[in-house]
């Protein structure tokens, strides 16, 4: 158990729907990052937050959105889905901004019917 | 190409065998991690490479920075080591996170 939360586990929608992934850091963890795997694309950064702001964006679409809250948890919001936004979801937080070790959530899986 | 690139794709072992997984990229690094993705998706942080070498247990990493490369080695590998390997960099001077290879699958015959 890395100590990282993801909700919910699976999440099945349909096309042009919204919806909201939460990830919880480990205890102390001011980073929290977001990565998409999906079968095509393999792994691929999305978005970094350290301590409420944004560090780093990756190859996110302007469809998706993220935040981290004062509590340090994370929402990645993902609107208009298509069919290609099927994929797993991976939160991971680590203690600070740049080089450390990163510890990954347990992921959630979307598939977009 | 891709920035970061893995060989093999796929490896079967017999267990009890050494294993080596290769990892190399083009771009100038500030770190390289390797991670392990369970079957069932989970995927756990190995080790985090500057350079020289590491080891946890059964597990073993080595970087050379000039030669940008980076190997994963498994002593006497076990049925419980089947998965997928993934090396990742971080390029350095950026600001973006971590760039990915895809993978080795790994399976481990008993």
């Amino acid at each position: 158990d890395s100590g990282v939360t993801q909700t919910p586990k699976h999440l099945i929608t349909a096309t042009g729907q919204r919806v909201t992934l939460r990830c919880s850091p480990r205890s102390g963890d001011l980073s929290v990052y977001w990565y998409q795997q999906s079968l095509d694309q393999g792994l691929q950064f999305l978005i970094q937050y350290y301590n409420g702001e944004e560090r780093a964006k990756g190859n996110i679409l302007e469809r998706f959105s993220a935040q981290q809250f004062p509590d340090l948890h994370s929402e990645l919001n993902l609107s208009s889905l298509e069919l290609g936004d099927s994929a797993l979801y991976f939160c991971a937080s680590s203690s600070s901004l740049w080089d450390n070790e990163q510890f990954f959530g347990p992921g959630t899986r979307l598939t977009v019917l | 190409k891709n920035e970061v690139e893995q060989s093999p794709q796929n490896l079967t072992a017999q267990e009890g065998e050494f294993i080596t997984i290769n990892c190399s990229y083009s771009v100038g690094i500030s770190a390289l991690h390797w991670l392990q993705q369970h079957p069932g998706g989970g995927i756990v942080s190995l080790f985090m490479l500057s350079s020289g070498k590491k080891k946890h247990g059964r597990l073993i990493a080595t970087i050379n920075i000039q030669e940008k490369h980076s190997s994963l080695h498994i002593t006497a590998s076990h049925p419980r080591d089947s998965a997928v390997y993934i090396c990742a960099v971080r390029v350095a001077g950026s600001a973006r996170q971590l760039t990915f290879g895809s993978g080795t699958q790994l399976t481990v015959l008993p």
